[in-house]
């Protein structure tokens, strides 16, 4: 069974750019969470989709927000980027209902310059 | 953001040596995950535990939810050097009663932990 997929890989972008993130959860998983990883610190939590619906949002400003697509997938975009945006950030999915436990990404590396 | 309390921050052992690290919260958890990530990478599961009191092993891990909801620890014996890693605790809320259905996960600050031969 093929885990949760995350592309690119790396992405190298510019102040004010905008950058796209995407995920593929685990096949029959409905829920797509997105963390963001600094250097050196620990996960903290962005965003949650379900059903195409975003359920909960992190302390995170609106210029990160994103979607979730029929098939699942997820994208998130992350606008008007600053240097501080760079980051690993991950994707991590789960069944929906019933305690569930998230299975992570490898993660798209962002680097803003 | 809101981050668990993980200690302790790093560790160096000796190959053999067994390992302890705990994770504590100001506030109850349903569940608490245990993950190892590896540096460029995703954090990998290594343990659940969904029940005040479990006592879960996974190999030569072991992992324990606290009585109280708000701790959680993990035990690694007889290190080996590819234990080498940062080691995450997680904790997640159930947000419906009804289903059961999670939320979030909320993080612990990492215990790096580093294994010489």
């Amino acid at each position: 069974e093929a885990g949760v997929t995350q592309s690119p890989t790396h992405l190298i972008k510019t102040r004010g750019q905008q950058a796209t993130l995407r995920c593929s959860p685990i096949s029959g998983h409905t829920s797509v969470y997105w963390y963001q990883q600094a250097l050196g610190l620990g996960l903290q939590f962005l965003l949650w989709y379900d059903e195409g619906e975003e359920r909960n949002r992190g302390n995170f400003p609106p210029r990160f927000s994103g979607r979730q697509f029929p098939n699942y997938s997820s994208e998130l975009n992350v606008n008007a980027l600053e240097l501080e945006d760079s980051a690993l950030y991950l994707c991590a999915s789960s069944l929906f209902g019933g305690p569930d436990t998230q299975y992570f990404g490898p993660g798209t590396r962002l680097t803003v310059l | 953001g809101q981050q668990l309390n993980q200690s302790p921050q790093s560790m160096f052992i000796q190959e053999g040596e067994d390992v302890s690290m705990n994770c504590t919260s100001s506030s109850i958890f349903n569940t608490w995950l245990w993950y190892k990530q590896d540096p460029g990478e995703g954090p990998v599961l290594l343990i659940a535990l969904y029940k005040a009191g479990e006592l879960t092993s996974n190999g030569r891990l072991t992992a324990q939810f606290g009585i109280t909801r708000k701790d959680s620890f993990l035990n690694i014996s007889a290190s080996i050097p590819s234990d080498v890693g940062i080691y995450f605790c997680a904790g997640q809320r159930r947000l419906d009663a009804n289903t059961g259905t999670a939320s979030k996960l909320t993080f612990g600050t990492g215990t790096r932990l580093q294994v010489t031969l």
